[in-house]
């Protein structure tokens, strides 16, 4: 069984303020996906990484995985109240179908 | 226009009822999947299916049941509901790579059944 650690599961910080959430495991994913959830909603994906050592820029975000594909991380720049919501890291492994393994999830609350 | 939508949004029940949940998607995508969420955020794939066959059945009590008339349609039928069953049921859908390629499934996911057993 595939098991991604994320953290922080909470974060509470001032608008402006930088952030990273982490997600972690000992095994290899083929590929590893970063959704945001918003209540009442279901999950929305923000970015797929595919290849070890890739980043991707969205705007304030940025998401690395690992070069091992192990792990990945997810990093904003000056946080807006906007941002709140959960973030949840899904890792797939190929002839996997489909199936994705979700961490744990982390709730991101930014003050104005 | 919903791309993948579900019914109920929220679900009342006592113990030891009958339920089900619908959920279609407009996508064309050829695959789709059950997950639950728990009241720690925790979202745990239970089913899926692709071209309306079984692929994936994870570790879930066999009052569950899933059923696929077509491929725009995955409904659940929960037996016997129990005080753990209380979550929030999330339909998803997406195209399946073929086994062997990279990348990964792009899932689209419903706005979630609330089901609240008494």
């Amino acid at each position: 069984t595939q098991l991604l650690e994320q953290s922080p599961q909470f974060l509470s910080i001032q608008e402006g303020e930088n952030l990273t959430v982490y997600c972690n495991s000992s095994s290899v994913f083929s590929s590893l996906q970063w959704y945001r959830q918003e209540p009442g909603e279901g999950p929305v994906l923000l970015v797929t990484v595919v290849t070890g050592g890739e980043v991707k820029k969205l705007k304030r975000l940025t998401f690395q995985f690992g070069d091992a594909r192990k792990d990945s991380s997810l990093h904003i720049t000056a946080a807006q109240p906007g941002d709140t919501g959960l973030y949840l890291c899904a890792g797939a492994i190929r002839a996997s179908y489909g199936k994705l393994t979700f961490g744990q999830g982390t709730i991101l609350t930014v003050h104005p | 226009d919903t791309a993948v939508s579900q019914t109920p949004k929220y679900l009342v029940t006592q113990m030891g009822n009958d339920k089900s949940i619908k959920c279609e998607q407009n996508l064309g995508h050829d695959t789709m999947y059950w997950y639950k969420q728990d009241s720690k955020k925790f979202l745990k794939i239970m089913f899926s299916y692709n071209n309306k066959e079984l692929i994936i059945n994870e570790t879930v009590p066999n009052r569950f049941s899933p059923k696929s008339p077509d491929k725009a349609h995955l409904n659940l039928h929960i037996n016997s509901l129990e005080l753990g069953d209380s979550a929030v049921y999330f339909c998803a859908s997406s195209h399946t790579k073929r086994t062997g390629s990279s990348g990964a499934n792009v899932l689209t996911f419903g706005a979630g059944s609330r089901l609240t057993v008494l």
